[in-house]
C-alpha cells in the first residue's frame, strides 16, 4: 500500500514564525504535490515537484516555499505565518509515468495561525 | 488552476438509498478522478476515469468520464452508514489536478 506520512497532525504557530511542513512517500513516487483545503473550496495547489531538487509554482504560491532534496521528501516552508495561512495542508504524491494522475494523499496537518 | 463545479455541495443519505453527484467544467480534461474524504484524514481514491464515455466501478460506486471530457458523475448504489463523508471530483491536465470544491454526504437521521 502507498503510504504518505506528514509530520505532524496539528500544528500551533504564532503570527511571523517559521514554519515547516515535512512530508514523506515510501513508493518511490517522482511527483509530489503540496495543497491547502479550505471549506467549500476545495483543494488547492500550492507548489508541486516532479524531481529531486525541481519545484514548481502551483495556483497559490504566494506566501510559500518548498523543498525537495531527496526523492522521498517535500518540505512546504511558510517563511514568515500569517493568520489567513490556518488551514489544512495535504501532502500528496504519484508516479510521473503511467496512472500519473493518481495521486495518493497523507492525513493532512491541521495548522493554526495565531 | 481550472474551476470546477461540483454539486449538490451536501446531501443526506438514507441506508439503502442510491445516490448521484456531478461535476462539470468549462475545461476540457484528459482524466477525471474521484476521492472520498473522512473527517481528520486525507482523501482517498475511489476511481480513475482515462477515457471519454468510460464507465467504470468499483463495488457499490459508478463513475462516468463525459463524452465531451467536460463533466464526471459519481454514483453510490444502496448506501451504507459508511458512506458518509465528503466526496471530491478532480480533473487532470499536464499531471495536475483541479479539484471541486465537495460534495458532503450525511446521514438523514
Amino acid at each position: 500500500d502507498v503510504k504518505v506520512t506528514q509530520s505532524s497532525r496539528y500544528l500551533v504557530k504564532r503570527t511571523g514564525e517559521k514554519v515547516f511542513l515535512e512530508c514523506v512517500q515510501d513508493m518511490d513516487h517522482e511527483n509530489m504535490f503540496w495543497y491547502r483545503q479550505d471549506p467549500g473550496l476545495g483543494l488547492r495547489l500550492i507548489y508541486f515537484s516532479y524531481d529531486v531538487k525541481m519545484k514548481e509554482k502551483g495556483d497559490i504560491p504566494e506566501g510559500y516555499s518548498v523543498s525537495r532534496e531527496k526523492k522521498e521528501r517535500f518540505s512546504l516552508i511558510l517563511e514568515s505565518a500569517s493568520t489567513n495561512q490556518t488551514s489544512m495542508y495535504l501532502c500528496a504524491s504519484s508516479f510521473r509515468q503511467g496512472p500519473s494522475y493518481e495521486q495518493y494523499f497523507g492525513p493532512g496537518t491541521r495548522l493554526t495561525v495565531t | 488552476g481550472q474551476q470546477l463545479n461540483q454539486s449538490p455541495q451536501s446531501m443526506f443519505i438514507q441506508e439503502g438509498e442510491d445516490v448521484s453527484m456531478n461535476c462539470t467544467s468549462s475545461s476540457i480534461f484528459n482524466t477525471w478522478l474521484w476521492y472520498k474524504q473522512d473527517p481528520g484524514e486525507g482523501p482517498v481514491l475511489l476511481i480513475a476515469l482515462y477515457k471519454a464515455g468510460e464507465l467504470t466501478s468499483n463495488g457499490r460506486l459508478t463513475a462516468q468520464f463525459g463524452i465531451t471530457r467536460k463533466d464526471s458523475f459519481l454514483n453510490i448504489s444502496a448506501s451504507i452508514p459508511s458512506d458518509v463523508g465528503i466526496y471530491f471530483c478532480a480533473g487532470g491536465n499536464d499531471y495536475k489536478l483541479s479539484f471541486g470544491a465537495g460534495t458532503t454526504v450525511t446521514v438523514r437521521a
